[in-house]
């Protein structure tokens, strides 16, 4: 079974652009949820999304978006990036998104985005 | 507001010896636990979480927990290290305050070293 994929693996932009990171969660899975891993900051929630619909939202800027389509692969994207946008972005998938119970939560090797 | 504190970012210890990462959370409400493992350009791999019932948890590759709600830790051990077990270490908190799904709160990672 192939496991939470993240495309691309590495990501060189400038400052003032925009990006779109991909998420493929395993399949069967319809919870994908975004964390934004950086040195200073740590591992920050961005947000949830299930069956295509956004279920939590971490406290980002509105900068930040994200969207899940109807196969339940994800994307998230940064508009008008910063410096300290620069970090690794997981992408995490479950199939009900339900922490209370048994449920594991998978995450990829992440996107690493560098922004000059 | 939920949080999670990690006392010692690096921790040291001898192959063959005990191994005790600590976590503090802060929650008002029954928290729900997680101990994930990072390896080097890796995504995180859940090592055990603890929801409801038995407090002491069994994990992955040996590791166990223990939630001790008069304390509110959830302190992560496994009796005898191995090399492989070097990595970066988070624990994390949910709970129902943060609303459904997988929202998450990381604490800032504890690194492992496993000396010979």
């Amino acid at each position: 079974k192939a496991g939470v994929t993240q495309t691309p693996r590495y990501l060189i932009k400038t400052r003032g652009q925009q990006v779109t990171l991909s998420c493929s969660p395993i399949s069967g899975h319809r919870s994908v949820s975004w964390y934004q891993q950086t040195p200073g900051q740590g591992l920050q929630f961005l947000f949830e999304y299930f069956s295509e619909t956004q279920r939590n939202k971490g406290n980002f800027p509105g900068r930040f978006s994200g969207r899940q389509f109807s196969n339940s692969r994800s994307e998230m994207n940064v508009s008008t990036l910063e410096l300290g946008d620069s970090a690794l972005y997981l992408c995490a998938s479950s199939r009900w998104g339900d922490r209370a119970t048994n449920e594991k939560l998978f995450f990829g090797s992440g996107t690493q985005l560098s922004v000059l | 507001a939920q949080s999670v504190t990690q006392l010692g970012s690096h921790v040291s210890v001898s192959e063959g010896a005990l191994v005790l990462l600590r976590c503090n959370y802060s929650s008002s409400v029954p928290p729900y636990l997680f101990w994930y493992v990072q390896y080097p350009n890796q995504g995180l791999q859940l090592l055990l979480k603890y929801t409801t019932g038995a407090t002491l948890v069994k994990g992955i590759n040996g590791f166990e927990a223990e939630f001790k709600k008069s304390e509110t830790s959830f302190h992560l051990t496994k009796p005898s290290a191995h090399m492989s077990d070097a990595a970066e270490y988070f624990c994390a908190v949910s709970d129902l305050l943060t609303g459904g799904g997988n929202k998450l709160t990381f604490g800032t990672g504890t690194q492992l070293k496993v000396e010979l």
